[in-house]
């Protein structure tokens, strides 16, 4: 069973510019969530998806959007760079969500390099 | 303060060492408890998952819940060289309307030959 599939793995972007990130979850996951990793602050959470709603949003600014598919595929963009958004960004997919706590499946990640 | 306290190490220990991996807490509605193993240049690997307070044993690994000290840890046996790399704790409260995961900041562990 292929895994969670992340692209690109690499990028590099200068300051003001947008990017796109893209994430496959495990076949049959309905659940995508994003985290943003750094060596200062760890991982962090971004927003997390279910059937193609947002079901949840950490707090980042208003730069930092999403979305899921019809077909659990999820995209992740961030408007205007900062040199503060170099990071290893991470896709998440789980079974579902609900009431009870659902194990997370990472995925490599896309590491972002802003200059 | 964070809400999930670690310590970064590094940590190194010779092979067949026991190693001992600890997290603080401070959120006492957290109910979800895992450990995540990364290695370099990869997404973390969900190495353990408890749900409340006790002991849960998987092969060489051990993590421990103790709720009333807001204290998790995780036991390595037998540590080998394959077992180094960076441990991320985590743990999530019970929601309706979906979960994030407040992570530790994580240690990262050597194991020498």
């Amino acid at each position: 069973k292929a895994g969670v599939t992340q692209t690109p793995r690499y990028l590099i972007k200068t300051r003001g510019q947008q990017v796109t990130l893209s994430c496959s979850p495990i076949s049959g996951h309905r659940s995508v969530s994003w985290y943003q990793q750094t060596p200062g602050q760890g991982l962090q959470f971004l927003f997390e998806y279910f059937s193609e709603t947002q079901r949840n949003k950490g707090n980042f600014p208003g730069r930092f959007s999403g979305r899921q598919f019809s077909n659990s595929r999820s995209e992740m963009n961030v408007s205007t760079l900062e040199l503060g958004d170099s990071a290893l960004y991470l896709c998440a997919s789980s079974l579902k969500v609900g009431a009870t706590n659902e194990k997370l499946f990472f995925g490599s990640g896309t590491q972002l390099s802003v200059l | 303060q964070k809400e999930v306290e670690q310590d970064p190490g590094p940590l190194s220990v010779p092979e067949g060492a026991i190693v001992s991996l600890n997290c603080t807490y401070s959120n006492s509605a957290f109910q979800y408890f895992m450990w995540y193993r990364q290695y370099s240049r990869k997404g973390p690997e969900l190495l353990m998952y408890t749900y409340s307070s006790g002991n849960k044993e998987d092969g060489r690994f051990t993590a421990q819940v103790d709720k009333s000290s807001k204290y998790i840890s995780l036991f390595i046996r037998d540590s080998q060289p394959s077992d180094s790399a960076t441990y991320l704790c985590a743990m999530s409260a019970r929601s309706n309307s979906g979960y994030a995961l407040n992570f530790g900041k994580g240690t990262s562990l050597l194991v020498t030959p």
